[in-house]
């Protein structure tokens, strides 16, 4: 199985200010054929079911504010919130397509300092 | 706009069966993508459970595999979940979701029904 590693745990961050969440894979979720990772993130608020941000690592999904953003490549992943807004407080997951079982990160807590 | 709803029994006993149904609106099933069981238990991260195509075809777990079996049902635009034998550890908020199915195997889950918590105890 691969596992899905995100850091920090939670992080509190000002209005405005940049968030920074990581996900690393224990094992490369890039397929060198088509030089795609395999790699979505996924916003959850309480009480609310995931939400689609970004797959292929870097795709993000119709609707979602460009101030959320997904780099990197191989194993280390990053999502990058440019401008914190309230709305933003939530718990972030990396989830891994590259090979069953499909696996999720443990999760990363955002919240406003 | 697609919208799936998840449905059923909220207790279960230790060793039955739990059996949930996905009821998808907006969207036939027949028309593509996978459809995919994901579970959350308090506190952690999602789990997948497994997946099916309108064809039949599925995906799951290694870990649930030989106590899971996820079907569809095509005439009611539904799909759904079946899990015995189970215990403590099974209790989750149980999701059902759109599997996108550009790649093998499928990718990621959108979107994703409001979930139902399953408590498993006598």
């Amino acid at each position: 199985d691969i596992v899905m590693t995100q850091s920090p745990d939670s992080l509190a961050v000002s209005l405005g200010e940049r968030a920074t969440i990581n996900c690393k894979s224990s094992q490369s979720v890039l397929d060198s054929s088509n030089n795609n990772n395999y790699l979505a993130w996924y916003q959850q608020k309480p009480g609310q079911p995931p939400k689609l941000l970004i797959y292929w690592a870097s795709t993000r999904e119709s609707g979602v504010p460009d101030r959320f953003s997904g780099s990197g490549s191989g194993t280390d992943f990053t999502l990058t919130i440019s401008s914190l807004q309230a709305e933003d407080v939530a718990l972030y997951y990396c989830q891994q397509y590259y090979s069953t079982p499909l696996t999720f990160g443990g999760g990363t807590k955002v919240e406003i300092k | 706009q697609v919208q799936l709803q998840e449905s059923g029994p909220g207790l279960v006993k230790p060793s039955e069966t739990l059996f949930l149904t996905c009821a998808v609106s907006g969207y036939s099933i027949s028309s593509g993508y996978y459809w995919g069981w994901i579970r959350q238990p308090p506190g952690k991260g999602p789990e997948w459970i497994g997946s099916v195509h309108h064809s039949g075809s599925t995906y799951y777990n290694p870990s649930l595999k030989s106590r899971v079996i996820v079907s569809v049902d095509t005439s009611k635009n539904q799909f759904s979940l079946k899990l015995t034998s189970v215990t403590a550890a099974d209790t989750a908020v149980y999701y059902c979701a759109r599997h996108f199915a550009l790649t093998t195997p499928p990718g990621w889950f959108d979107p994703w029904g409001q979930g139902t918590l399953v408590t498993v105890s006598s």
